[in-house]
């Protein structure tokens, strides 16, 4: 099966540098994926790493490291608009199910 | 603009009711998908589709049935609701099997 943990919840100021960690188990690696849902909200894709490395897309950028398991997601130059959950998510052997962690649900205070 | 519609924003039904959650996308994705999510599980599949008619069951399927008979509509099927079915259930596409999924606003049920 396939599992993944991220931490439940984080604060921050605004203008403050957030990191969201990510570890999974998975049988068999296709890639790590980031959503992100506001409160009733749809939840939206933020990005995509099937390689090791950093991927920058503006403020928010998405790390992997294949052999250690484990992603995070950075968000700079917090805003009060990004105050919202944030779900990791791998694709697994089957290439064909996403499997979700259980959300970061981010404050940013003024 | 990608579209993914769910019929009912929120629904109460009574336990043993049958319910029907509706879900149409206008992007022509070969793809859908019924996910459920409750708090700190975060999202968990039920059941996909990656053709019209064609089904495959997600992680967990118990006491869900799926309808896919057009390629814009993937239905999600309750024959008996029970109370440990309270949820916040989205539908979502992708072009890709393998691509971005594309998200509904969701639909709240509950079961009383």
């Amino acid at each position: 099966g396939q599992s993944l943990e991220q931490p439940s919840e984080v604060t921050a100021v605004e203008g403050a540098i957030v990191q969201i960690n990510c570890t999974y188990q998975t049988s068999g690696f296709y890639g790590l994926s980031w959503y992100q849902q506001h409160d009733g909200g749809a939840p939206t894709f933020l990005s995509y790493n099937a390689l090791d490395g950093l991927e920058e897309t503006g403020r928010f950028s998405s790390f992997l490291s294949r052999s250690d398991s484990y992603g995070y997601l950075l968000l700079q130059e917090l805003q009060m608009k990004d105050s919202a959950s944030y779900f990791c998510a791998v694709r697994g052997a089957a290439g064909n199910k996403l499997t979700f962690g259980g959300g970061t649900r981010v404050l940013v205070k003024p | 603009d990608v579209k993914v519609t769910q019929s009912s924003r929120y629904l109460v039904k009574r336990t043993g009711e049958k319910v029907f959650l509706e879900c149409v996308q206008d992007m022509d994705h070969e793809n859908m998908f019924w996910y459920r999510q409750d708090p700190g599980l975060g999202l968990r599949l039920i059941y996909f589709s990656y053709d019209v008619k064609m089904k495959e069951k997600g992680d967990i399927p118990e006491g869900y049935s799926v309808s896919r008979e057009k390629k814009e509509r993937f239905s999600l099927i309750l024959e008996s609701a029970s109370t440990n079915q309270t949820s916040m259930y989205l539908c979502a596409s992708s072009r890709r099997v393998d691509g971005e999924l594309f998200f509904g606003e969701g639909s709240r049920l509950t079961v009383l």
